[in-house]
């Protein structure tokens, strides 16, 4: 299996421009989920999808946020119009439930943000 | 809430001997999930243990392994004979069963030295 993978791997935007980062989770997980990674804040969940649906988004910064996820095959993390504080390195992972076990989640090589 | 504490922003270790990273959390909750990840350079989370909070025996995975201490909430990673691809950060996470939020601890940098 090719894992998680994401495009762009490094966005370099200017302030006010929109950004569209895609996510392509692992064949058969049901489960999809966006991080961001900053010094300051760390590993944060911004939202999460469950056969396609959005499940929890309550860590999604501000309306200039939104993620979208059409298919199982794909997710959209948009962010319109960006700013300098959202420069970051933003993760998608996809995962899996078996029965009653939690399955781990398994991380894309995310994709490096600066903005302007 | 549910929170995860690495106490040692950064740890240095010799090559081919043992170090212990640290991770404690605090829940009320009695079923969840607890794990490592590993962030080396190129950035990529990779999963180095996980450990279910209903098993007692503590998870080994070759060099890895995990001293789990449920009751005083204690995550602790073990690494034996290091090697210099073992440098990295090292994440504990959280997760209570049944639900999907991963809450990470702030990571602590392993250097290894040749």
């Amino acid at each position: 299996d090719a894992g998680v993978i994401q495009s762009p791997r490094h966005e370099v935007t200017e302030m006010g421009q929109e950004v569209t980062l895609r996510c392509k989770p692992i064949s058969g997980h049901d489960y999809l989920f966006w991080y961001r990674q900053t010094m300051m804040r760390g590993l944060e969940l911004l939202i999460y999808f469950n056969n396609n649906v959005p499940i929890d988004d309550s860590g999604m910064p501000e309306d200039r946020f939104s993620a979208k996820m059409p298919n199982a095959s794909f997710s959209t993390l948009k962010i319109q119009p960006s700013e300098p504080r959202d420069s970051a390195v933003y993760f998608c992972a996809s995962s899996f439930i078996l029965g009653q076990i939690q399955e781990t989640q398994y991380f894309g090589p995310g994709t490096r943000l600066l903005v302007l | 809430a549910q929170t995860v504490t690495q106490s040692q922003p950064e740890m240095s270790v010799q090559e081919a001997e043992t170090v212990t990273l640290s991770c404690t959390y605090d829940t009320s909750e009695s079923d969840y999930y607890l794990f490592w990840y590993k962030q080396p350079p190129s950035r990529q989370m990779i999963l180095v243990i996980r450990q279910e909070a209903y098993k007692q025996q503590n998870a080994t995975e070759n060099r890895f392994s995990v001293n789990f201490q449920k009751a005083a909430k204690s995550f602790s990673l073990k690494i034996s004979d290091s090697q210099l691809g073992d440098a990295a950060m090292y994440f504990c996470a959280y997760v209570r069963s049944g639900t999907y939020k991963y809450i990470f601890g702030t990571g602590t940098r392993l250097k290894v030295l040749a």
